[in-house]
């Protein structure tokens, strides 16, 4: 495969499940971002993990729980989420150089 | 004020016809700028990356950054139907975007009439 690719692409879920969002890049990048994106509103950026150092945390809620175990991977560990934050999540990646290459996104609802 | 204001449309032009999209920002700091084409259900993919002012061509787009005004353009020629999409802009203050992340526009919802 090559690009970004997330999984899964569609994701429901009740506001008492835990769930894990998945992505993963194969450009040899060594940074990794989490946006969202809701109807009528920009993408929000979430997370920036840069050498699989979290180095910005944009004032989001505590439901939503990053994970970077290697330069390639990167999660999204979700817990007790509420309706609003149905939305669709994208990963992206770049290689110090401000292009930022996105995945196809999780489209997430919360029930 | 919001930092990147863009008109989220909808926007219809007939085909061959010339697209203009734009953006203005209040940030000064920004230097990079980024134009993002989104079709439903995908994910932003990158159409055309400037740094500071200036012009910059490739094939049917051409990107425009106005620094003084704070204003950028995405210029589309000889739009066809493949084009209909949301166009995004986007921009940071730092280079390698490691630590900076984007900021958006909302998006221009573009559709060109067969």
């Amino acid at each position: 495969e090559t690009g970004v690719t997330q999984t899964p692409r569609h994701l429901v879920m009740g506001m008492t499940n835990k769930k894990s969002l998945k992505c993963e890049q194969h450009l040899g990048h060594n940074a990794m971002y989490w946006y969202k994106q809701s109807a009528k509103k920009p993408l929000e950026l979430m997370f920036v993990y840069s050498l699989e150092e979290r180095v910005e945390n944009n004032s989001v809620p505590s439901r939503f729980s990053p994970e970077c175990p290697n330069s390639s991977h990167l999660f999204l560990h979700l817990h007790t989420l509420q309706p609003e934050d149905s939305a669709l999540y994208l990963c992206a990646s770049s290689q110090a150089g401000n292009e930022q290459f996105f995945g196809p996104g999780t489209r997430l609802t919360v029930l | 004020q919001k930092e990147v204001e863009q008109d989220p449309g909808p926007l219809s032009v007939p085909e061959g016809a010339i697209v203009s999209l734009n953006c203005t920002y209040s940030n000064s700091a920004f230097q990079y700028f980024m134009w993002y084409r989104q079709y439903s259900r995908k994910g932003p993919e990158l159409l055309m990356y400037t740094y500071s002012s200036g012009n910059k061509e490739d094939g049917r787009f051409t990107a425009q950054v106005d620094k003084s005004s704070k204003y950028i353009s995405l210029f589309i020629r000889d739009s066809q139907p493949s084009d209909s999409a949301t166009y995004l802009c986007a921009m940071s203050a730092g280079s390698g975007g490691g630590a900076d992340g984007l900021t958006f526009g909302k998006g221009t919802h573009l559709i060109i009439q067969p």
